[in-house]
């Protein structure tokens, strides 16, 4: 079993949707992040949480802790958000907090007009 | 452009050939990651730098594959004797070691074809 998993792997939506992506890890963690990649292969950092919500723009990000759990939100969904949206942690172990990050499989979302 | 830069960005190269990446992280990162990503997965990590100190790699790392930071600055990945399983994108990243705070910048990748 992975340490980090996404659902859905693929997701398909109509402009104007609310679009939910969901991670799960199964390790400790010191930080989560949401990642975005367009075709071409550039990632671009959307989030780094340790807690709670973070907003920007149309994006909202949450992460409870005890439930090893985090959510992406995108509001008012647009074609120009397709992408695939990758979760990443940062493991915690024995309070060292490793700099390397671990990455969930992808969410391929495509967003039609 | 003060973002990470990777050089090439493509590479096409016969099997058994040598292969050598560069990555310029953002100027004041003192940390340098390389990752992997083969089609349709997420990224795997590889190795990465604090300075010029390698200080972790992956087993994903055979003995074909060396990365080295002589100055703390630039970092390059080298393949030798490659495989058509090493076609893949290779990532770097860098990130600023300071309290919690380690977001990581990604560079845009070079794709690797082992024909």
């Amino acid at each position: 079993k992975n340490e980090v998993e996404q659902s859905p792997q693929n997701l398909t939506a109509q402009e104007g949707e609310f679009i939910t992506i969901n991670c799960s890890y199964s390790v400790g963690i010191s930080a989560l992040h949401w990642l975005q990649q367009h075709p071409g292969g550039g990632i671009v950092s959307l989030f780094m949480l340790s807690s709670g919500k973070k907003k920007h723009g149309r994006l909202i990000a949450t992460i409870n802790i005890q439930e090893k759990h985090s959510s992406l939100h995108i509001t008012a969904s647009h074609p120009r958000d397709s992408a695939v949206y990758i979760c990443a942690v940062r493991l915690r172990a024995g309070g060292t907090s490793y700099g390397k990050l671990t990455f969930g499989q992808g969410t391929i979302l495509t967003v039609h007009p | 452009d003060t973002g990470v830069s990777q050089d090439p960005r493509h590479k096409i190269t016969k099997r058994g050939q040598n292969v050598t990446f560069r990555c310029d992280p953002i100027s004041e990162h003192n940390r340098l990651y390389w990752y992997r990503q083969t089609l349709g997965q997420g990224p795997e990590f590889l190795t990465y730098f604090q300075n010029e100190a390698q200080l972790e790699k992956s087993r994903l790392l055979s003995d074909r594959f060396s990365a080295e930071r002589p100055k703390g600055s630039f970092s390059t990945l080298e393949i030798q004797r490659t495989e058509q399983g090493d076609s893949a994108m290779y990532l770097c990243a860098s990130s600023l070691l300071a309290g919690n705070h380690n977001e990581q910048f990604f560079g845009p990748g070079t794709r690797l074809t082992v024909l």
